[in-house]
């Protein structure tokens, strides 16, 4: 079974905090994602990348970072957390190709305090 | 830029009642299509796609047909069953070759 792990469901931190978070893919996909999804916006893209140590910028990269040291796993880093950071994180991994079938985690609920 | 807008929600039906939730996308080229599903407590999984225009995706009784004329995508159910509730976002791949989603439409069907 294909499989998608963010490392916690649900995490509180406080403003100004350095936070990370984790996303494992079992899958050998080249492709990895972030998005955060709010109410009515659907889910916006923050950062992706195609391969080992490179990584693009999406829509909203601002306040972020990643990092990808090995295929499988695709850190999400917000360097100092906002409450405007409050949100549910979505990571994704997919096959390159033109039909990107993506496999999403459950998500990671994070409240800025 | 590529978008998506979807149908507004949150859309309440009774179980056997017909669905249709409504999806228009803007995209330079030939974009695939899809219908992604987000059951409660529960990461996003593939609903069904469509490559090309007039293909038809369809799953679990869901059908979706991407329309090039009218630039649409709209996914139907004949009989929607309680376990259809969830959010549902449409989706597209364009030249970019990333997802671009709707902002979601919450479905809630009742027995």
């Amino acid at each position: 079974d294909v499989k998608v792990t963010q490392s916690s469901r649900y995490l509180v931190k406080r403003t100004g905090e350095k936070v990370f978070l984790e996303c494992v893919q079992d899958m050998d996909h080249e492709n990895m994602f972030w998005y955060r999804q709010d109410p009515g916006l659907g889910l916006r893209l923050i950062y992706f990348s195609y391969d080992v140590k490179m990584k693009e910028k999406g829509d909203i990269p601002e306040g972020y970072s990643v990092s990808r040291e090995k295929k499988e796993r695709f850190s999400l880093i917000l360097e100092s957390a906002s409450t405007n950071q409050t949100s549910m994180y979505l990571c994704a991994s997919s096959l390159p190709g033109r039909l990107p079938e993506a496999f999403f985690g459950q998500g990671t609920r994070l409240t800025v305090v | 830029g590529d978008s998506v807008t979807q149908m507004e929600g949150p859309v309440t039906l009774s179980e056997e009642a017909f669905l249709t939730i409504n999806c228009t996308y803007t995209a330079t080229g030939y974009p695939s299509l899809f219908w992604y599903v987000q059951y409660p407590g529960e990461g996003l999984q593939l609903l069904l796609k469509a490559t090309k225009a007039d293909d038809k995706g369809s799953n679990k009784g869901f059908e979706a047909t991407y329309r090039k004329e009218t630039t649409s995508f709209h996914l139907e159910k004949g009989s929607v069953q309680v376990s259809d509730s969830a959010v549902y976002f449409c989706a597209l791949s364009g030249s970019a070759r990333q997802l671009t989603f709707g902002s979601g439409t919450q479905l809630t069907v009742l027995p």
